[in-house]
């Protein structure tokens, strides 16, 4: 398809246990961004990519949480030991360029994430 | 930090009303943006506003960039319940900063 893909769409884990999570990105978009989203509330940023480098991880909660992107494409985001709050819905978005107003982003339907 | 304050958090109106959203910031932006995010899906953007002052239209939504660059409105009228949806505001540069969003009810 077109679109930013993610997979899996939703994902049960037991506290303790690791989890990935995987985006592809629309083709030629050159930054990918991983946020977060509780119940109801807004996007928490958690890391870009420009290309297949980090600029900001600012945003990623704790050393549990590591994400890669290979090639320029794919990302996985990478959760270990899970933990109840780590429940959310994980979103993950494209766009053609960085941080630009006329590049705008576009998002995948992104992982439910339940942790038992 | 938060950045983009948005109120009301929570709307519920009836079909055919009126209703305008908020995004206020202490900070001064080079734009900003809409986006509507429906159940079970990403949030897909509405409009970006550049300019201070700026007004756009999109059919019965209308978006306004405060004179300052600080402060956006989003203005529905006539609201259908298609419009039913988390409406987010958000200012780009680097990452992409967001507000808690707008949850809009609207009931036939």
């Amino acid at each position: 398809g077109a679109g930013v893909s993610q997979s899996p769409s939703n994902k049960v884990t037991e506290k303790g246990k690791d989890v990935e999570l995987r985006c592809d990105p629309i083709s030629g978009h050159t930054a990918l961004y991983w946020y977060r989203q509780s119940l109801g509330q807004g996007l928490e940023f958690l890391i870009y990519f420009q290309g297949n480098s980090a600029p900001d991880k600012s945003g990623l909660p704790s050393d549990r949480f590591s994400a890669e992107r290979t090639g320029g494409s794919v990302s996985t985001l990478t959760i270990q030991r899970t933990q109840q709050e780590d429940s959310a819905v994980y979103l993950c978005a494209s766009s053609l360029f960085e941080g630009s107003y006329n590049s705008p982003l576009h998002f995948g339907n992104g992982t439910r994430l339940t942790v038992t | 930090t938060q950045l983009l304050e948005q109120s009301p958090q929570f709307l519920s109106i009836q079909e055919g009303e009126n209703l305008t959203v908020y995004c206020n910031s202490s900070s001064v932006f080079s734009s900003l943006q809409w986006y509507r995010q429906e159940p079970g899906e990403g949030p897909v953007l509405l409009v970006t506003v550049v300019t201070g002052g700026e007004v756009k239209k999109l059919k019965r939504l209308t978006f306004q960039f405060g004179d300052a660059r600080k402060d956006s409105s989003l203005h529905i009228t006539a609201a259908q319940p298609g419009d039913t949806g988390l409406y987010l505001c958000a200012a780009p540069g680097g990452k992409l900063i967001f507000g808690q969003g707008t949850e809009l009810s609207v009931k036939p």
